[in-house]
């Protein structure tokens, strides 16, 4: 079964409006999640690591204030894409990654399209 | 000089043959290794992971790891069309977080 669930799976906003994203680990505890975005037939691109209880680290380039990540549980964090604009359209992707081990689960993904 | 490479392809192969996928690191202390698979408009799902120099076996689906080269492959046995999709290689140091290639598409041919 899955071990990630991420919702919505779909969304469509108009630009300048707010846009959150739900990443839930579903088989285990995870302290630390990744949030990945993926334009089409692209590589895909960590955007920041999110650890739970603290705030999340960002990759270079990636605005810190545009994209808010809260890690508020061992189970739950949530992206939100502010201030939406069309080229913020893109296919975003969060995982888990089992401490031991460091394998990552990925979940489904939200594909954001911003009109 | 990427830190993770991999053949872009496409590599295309028959049904039935063995495909061959090839990983090439540069961070020596990286200790884990893992390969993905992304279908099309989908998720990455991992497929393998290696720790150690060798081979790992699981199904259809072999593993190599060469430290000493720098070096992880993916063998894929008896490839079917359900197989066709990017593969994704990466590479984690003792504790952080994972670097991918870029990927390498493969079609398999019916």
């Amino acid at each position: 079964g899955a071990v990630v669930s991420q919702h919505p799976s779909r969304v469509i906003c108009k630009s300048g409006t707010s846009v959150k994203i739900e990443c839930r680990s579903l088989d285990f505890q995870a302290t630390t999640m990744f949030w990945y975005r993926q334009f089409p037939k692209q590589s895909l691109m960590l955007m920041a690591t999110s650890n739970e209880g603290s705030k999340a680290t960002y990759e270079q380039g990636v605005e810190k204030d545009k994209f808010l990540i809260n890690h508020a549980s061992l189970t739950l964090s949530t992206l939100t894409v502010t201030s939406a604009h069309p080229e913020d359209s893109s296919f975003y992707i969060c995982s888990v990654t089992r401490e031991s081990s460091y394998e990552q689960y990925f979940g489904p993904g939200t594909r954001l399209t911003v009109t | 000089q990427k830190e993770v490479e991999q053949n872009s392809g496409p590599l295309s192969v028959p049904e039935g043959a063995i495909a061959s996928l090839n990983c090439t690191y540069s961070d020596r202390v990286s200790q884990s290794f893992f390969w993905y698979r992304q279908y099309s408009g989908k998720s990455p799902e991992l497929i393998m992971s290696i720790y150690s120099n060798g081979d790992k076996e699981d199904g259809r689906f072999t593993a190599q790891l060469n430290k000493a080269s720098q070096y992880v492959s993916l063998l894929i046995r008896d490839s079917q069309p359900s197989d066709s999709a990017t593969y994704l290689c990466a590479v984690t140091p003792n504790a952080g977080k994972s670097t991918f290639g870029d990927g390498t598409t493969l079609t398999v041919k019916p």
